[in-house]
């Protein structure tokens, strides 16, 4: 499996439902980002938690990260069917001062 | 808007084609990249320049050659290109090289005929 995989690979609720998603990776991380895509648009940073960081929250995000497990998770609480997008995590690696490893993301579907 | 724009949104060309694809920055920032994302796949890095100098060519072959005159602008160039390398080409900025967030473009769809 590669570095920085979503789990689960599409997610569809109902508006105002919670959504949590779920990254895992291989190596060693200085930091981990969740971004936002809009279907064949570009990529929206959403946050990013660093690895010496277990909680971050934004508005309706948040981010946990457990470096034990090398896994992170994104929830978004009280969805919105603008939400609807694909999420995907990246690492920002240790022996890469620049580069970030994308993941396969998650396609969440927020019905109306 | 992020701030980041690229030029053409779409574009459709032959194999035997050259093509540029533009990307430009009004962040301020010092490190631009090139993506390539396909149906399926994660997004592939394929580039990254820093103050303008390249430090990064992720095994990418020959038929792409990037090239940054200034740390506003990036460039694409296109020659010779083969149907699987139709993708959504994204272009990034960064304040540095250094892990920081990375603002996207919109992207450039390319079809490769």
């Amino acid at each position: 499996s590669q570095q920085g995989e979503e789990d689960p690979q599409a997610l569809s609720i109902q508006e105002g439902e919670n959504a949590t998603m779920n990254c895992s990776y291989k190596t060693s991380i200085n930091n981990l980002q969740w971004y936002r895509q809009n279907s064949g648009r570009g990529l929206v940073h959403l946050i990013l938690i660093r690895s010496n960081e277990r909680e971050k929250h934004s508005g309706r995000l948040r981010v946990t990260l457990d470096t034990s497990k090398k896994s992170s998770s994104l929830l978004i609480t009280a969805s919105r069917a603008a939400d609807t997008a694909s999420y995907f995590c990246a690492t920002g690696v240790m022996d890469s001062s620049y580069k970030l490893i994308f993941g396969s993301g998650t396609r969440l579907l927020v019905r109306p | 808007e992020t701030g980041v724009t690229q030029t053409p949104r779409h574009l459709v060309m032959g194999m035997t084609n050259k093509k540029s694809l533009k990307c430009e920055q009004h962040l301020g920032h010092n490190a631009m990249y090139w993506y390539k994302q396909s149906a399926k796949k994660p997004l592939e890095l394929m580039f990254v320049y820093s103050l303008e100098e390249r430090v990064e060519n992720n095994s990418v072959p020959s038929r792409f050659s990037p090239e940054c005159p200034n740390s506003s602008h990036l460039f694409l160039h296109l020659h010779t290109l083969q149907p699987e390398d139709s993708a959504l080409y994204l272009c990034a900025s960064s304040q540095d090289s250094s892990r920081n967030e990375q603002f996207f473009g919109p992207g450039t769809r390319l079809t490769v005929l």
